[in-house]
C-alpha cells in the first residue's frame, strides 16, 4: 500500500508569487493534517480536517494561507503572495478513525521544501 | 496549554555509546505520549509510543518510559548504531483538540 504522497517535492518561486502544494493521504485515512517545518524549528500545525466536519484552521499563520481537501481524499494547501518567511518544508500527515475516535498515529509525507527567493 | 521540552541538540555521539534524549511535558489530563523519527532525507515516523503512566514503549532498541511523577518520556537507547543518525521528536496527544503537541527536535549524529 502506497503511503502519503506529496508534490512537489521542492519548489523555488519568487517573492510574490502564489503557490500550491499537493498532499495524497493514504486511502481510508480520513483526517488529514499540514504541518511547517523550519529550520531549526519544530513542527508547527497549519490545519486539520476531518472527514466533512468543518477543518481546524487555527494554525494557520495568516490569511494568505489556505487549504482544501476534495472529496476527503486529496488536500491541496495554497500559499498566496509568497513572502521569505515561508520559506520552510510543508508536510503533510494522515490518520485514521479507531472506533469513535481518532488514531494519535500519524503517517507522514516525505514534505516539500519551498524556497521563495 | 499543553506543551513538550525536549533537550536541544545537536548530540554527538560515536557508535556504541549509550544514547539518552530528555522529554518533559505539560498537559490536563491523560495524554498520550510518542517519539518520532526523522531520518535523512525521509518523513517522519513513528518510533515507539505510550499510552499510560508507567507504559514502557520500545522498539530498534530504543525505549521510553512514560513517568507521570515526572512528566517525563526520556528516550534511550543502549548501543547506538551509525544508522540512527537523525532527528527525534517527542509528542503528545492529548484528545481534546485532535492535535499532536510536538518538541522542537533533536538532531543526533553517530560517529563510526
Amino acid at each position: 500500500g502506497a503511503g502519503v504522497s506529496q508534490s512537489p517535492s521542492n519548489k523555488v518561486t519568487e517573492k510574490g508569487k502564489d503557490v500550491e502544494l499537493r498532499c495524497d493521504p493514504i486511502s481510508g485515512h480520513t483526517a488529514l493534517y499540514w504541518y511547517r517545518q523550519s529550520l531549526g524549528q519544530g513542527l508547527e500545525f497549519l490545519i486539520y480536517f476531518q472527514g466533512n466536519s468543518a477543518p481546524d484552521k487555527s494554525g494557520l499563520p495568516s490569511d494568505r494561507f489556505s487549504a482544501e481537501r476534495t472529496g476527503g481524499s486529496v488536500s491541496t494547501l495554497t500559499i498566496q503572495r509568497t513572502q521569505q518567511e515561508d520559506s520552510a518544508v510543508y508536510l503533510c500527515a494522515s490518520s485514521l478513525w479507531v472506533g469513535r475516535e481518532i488514531s494519535y498515529e500519524q503517517y507522514f509525507g516525505p514534505g516539500t521544501r519551498l524556497t521563495v527567493t | 496549554g499543553d506543551s513538550v521540552t525536549q533537550m536541544e541538540g545537536p548530540v554527538t555521539l560515536s557508535e556504541e555509546a549509550f544514547l539518552t534524549i530528555n522529554c518533559t511535558y505539560t498537559a490536563t489530563g491523560y495524554p498520550s505520549l510518542f517519539w518520532y523519527v526523522q531520518y535523512p532525507g525521509e518523513g517522519l515516523q513513528l518510533l515507539l509510543k505510550a499510552t499510560k503512566a508507567d507504559d514502557k514503549g520500545s522498539n530498534k532498541g530504543f525505549e521510553a518510559t512514560y513517568r507521570k511523577e515526572t512528566t517525563s518520556f526520556h528516550l534511550e537507547k543502549g548501543s547506538v548504531q551509525v544508522s540512527d543518525s537523525a532527528v527525534y521528536f517527542c509528542a503528545l496527544y492529548a484528545g481534546n483538540n485532535r492535535k499532536l503537541i510536538w518538541g522542537l527536535g533533536t538532531s543526533l549524529a553517530v560517529n563510526p
